[in-house]
């Protein structure tokens, strides 16, 4: 069965920096777009990032565009997001989720969240 | 750009049904959208994705009680004999060249 498992995430001072992992299991991660998706504690679900399947293709929401960078290393299965110049306002759980094939850009499955705090 | 509206809440009694909408702004009323559960203090599910002409396909293991239709710009999801684990957030989702797009979610009550 599919399985996506993210973690890294923790309490980081404003202007610091994290990086998420999402480990993918239970079907061919190479053939997917992945994306990052994020919810601020009380409020809705906020895309972030996605990422092709080769990873040629990269795009960012003009929220975190210039701070986070998503990569992917298909032979370990694995995706990630690294945070840079973090702010209070980037506090959320972070999801990672399988984005479906065959042109449906939707998110069939979706990892349980790691949470991150941007706190002095 | 891609826009999808959704009302901030709805409420239904136990046992009776309810029609969610997500609205798609102007100019992109052909678009296809998904449908996620968010259960209290859990993370999304994905329910269903729904095409413009109302033909839709569920996830793994979503009941029968759910289901999609369209009309125009709007895209609805049904659920009918509501059961208290039903009392949830709900968000619709779509997507361009380059980005991806949440409603703002549809807090369903079951009274």
């Amino acid at each position: 069965q599919v399985q996506l498992v993210e973690s890294g995430g923790g309490l980081v001072k404003p202007g610091g920096s994290l990086r998420l992992s999402c480990a993918a299991s239970g079907f061919t991660f190479s053939d997917y777009y992945m994306s990052w998706i994020r919810q601020a504690p009380g409020k809705g679900l906020e895309w972030v990032s996605y990422i092709s399947s080769s990873g040629t293709n990269i795009y960012y929401a003009d929220s975190v565009k210039g701070r986070f960078t998503i990569s992917r290393d298909n032979a370990k299965n694995s995706l990630y997001l690294q945070m840079n110049s973090l702010r209070a306002e980037d506090t959320a759980v972070y999801y990672c989720a399988r984005e479906a094939s065959s042109g449906w850009y939707i998110f069939d499955y979706w990892g349980q969240g790691t949470l991150v705090t941007v706190s002095s | 750009q891609l826009v999808l509206t959704q009302s901030p809440s709805a409420s239904a009694s136990l046992g009776a049904s309810v029609k969610l909408t997500c609205t798609l702004s102007s100019g992109h009323s052909n678009y296809a959208i998904a449908w996620h559960q968010q259960q209290p203090e859990k993370g999304p599910r994905y329910l269903m994705k729904l095409n413009s002409d109302g033909s839709h396909s569920k996830g793994d293991g979503i009941p029968d009680r759910f289901s999609g239709s369209t009309s125009g710009a709007e895209r609805y999801l049904s659920i009918s004999s509501l059961q208290s684990e039903d009392e949830a957030d709900y968000y619709c989702q779509s997507w361009g060249t380059g980005i991806r797009v949440f409603g703002g979610g549809t807090k369903l009550t079951v009274l």
